[in-house]
């Protein structure tokens, strides 16, 4: 089975641009979580997708936003980039997200000059 | 507000030691507690994972337990091997779906 596959792996951009990147979850998996990981504030929830409906979200700013497709494939917008977003994009799929096995992709990291 | 502590934050052993990586937290309403390897610059990959009414999983040279009275996992890792080299972050899943609460890691160099 295929694990959770992101795209694009690495990313260059510059202050006030924006980005979207993209998450594929396991066949099956209804839930994708993304997270940002940077080495001052290791891992921080961002929010949750289940079955298209945004359930949760971490404490980001607006410029942060998500959204869920009908096959469960995900993508996370920021806009007008800021040099703290540099980071390492993680999401995670679970079959229903309330308390099962989270898989995570391989990332996709930021620098934002 | 769940908050998750790892010490040590590194540690530095032998080939062939046997070792304990500590992780504690605050709030024991949980669903799960899953340990995860991180190799520099990769995302994370699964070790083990602990169900709320479980005290402890093992897989290969690694056990897990869960002791939530207290607040504490362990991560047990026996006969260490250099490719074991990475960080080592517990998560605890509870209260929100979808979300896990990660602790910042430890840093595990196991010298030949």
């Amino acid at each position: 089975k295929a694990g959770v596959t992101q795209t694009p792996r690495y990313l260059i951009k510059t202050r006030g641009q924006q980005v979207t990147l993209s998450c594929s979850p396991i066949s099956g998996h209804r839930s994708v979580s993304w997270y940002q990981q940077t080495p001052g504030q290791g891992l921080q929830f961002l929010f949750e997708y289940f079955s298209e409906t945004q359930r949760n979200k971490g404490n980001f700013p607006g410029r942060f936003s998500g959204r869920q497709f009908s096959n469960s494939r995900s993508e996370m917008n920021v806009s007008t980039l800021e040099l703290g977003d540099s980071a390492l994009y993680l999401c995670a799929s679970s079959r229903q997200g309330d308390g099962g096995t989270q898989y995570f992709g391989p990332g996709t990291r930021l620098l934002v000059l | 507000k769940q908050e998750v502590t790892q010490i040590p934050a590194a540690l530095s052993v032998p080939e062939g030691e046997n070792l304990v990586l500590n992780c504690s937290f605050t709030d024991s309403a949980i669903y799960n507690l899953q340990w995860f390897r991180q190799d520099p610059g990769k995302g994370l990959t699964s070790l083990l994972l602990i169900q709320s009414s479980q005290r402890e999983q093992t897989s290969g040279r690694l056990n897990a337990s869960l002791d939530k009275s207290s607040g504490r996992s362990t991560l047990y890792i026996a006969a260490s091997q250099p490719g074991d080299s990475a960080t080592y972050l517990c998560a605890l899943q509870g209260g929100i779906a979808g979300k896990s609460t990660f602790g910042d890691g430890t840093t595990l160099t196991v010298k030949p």
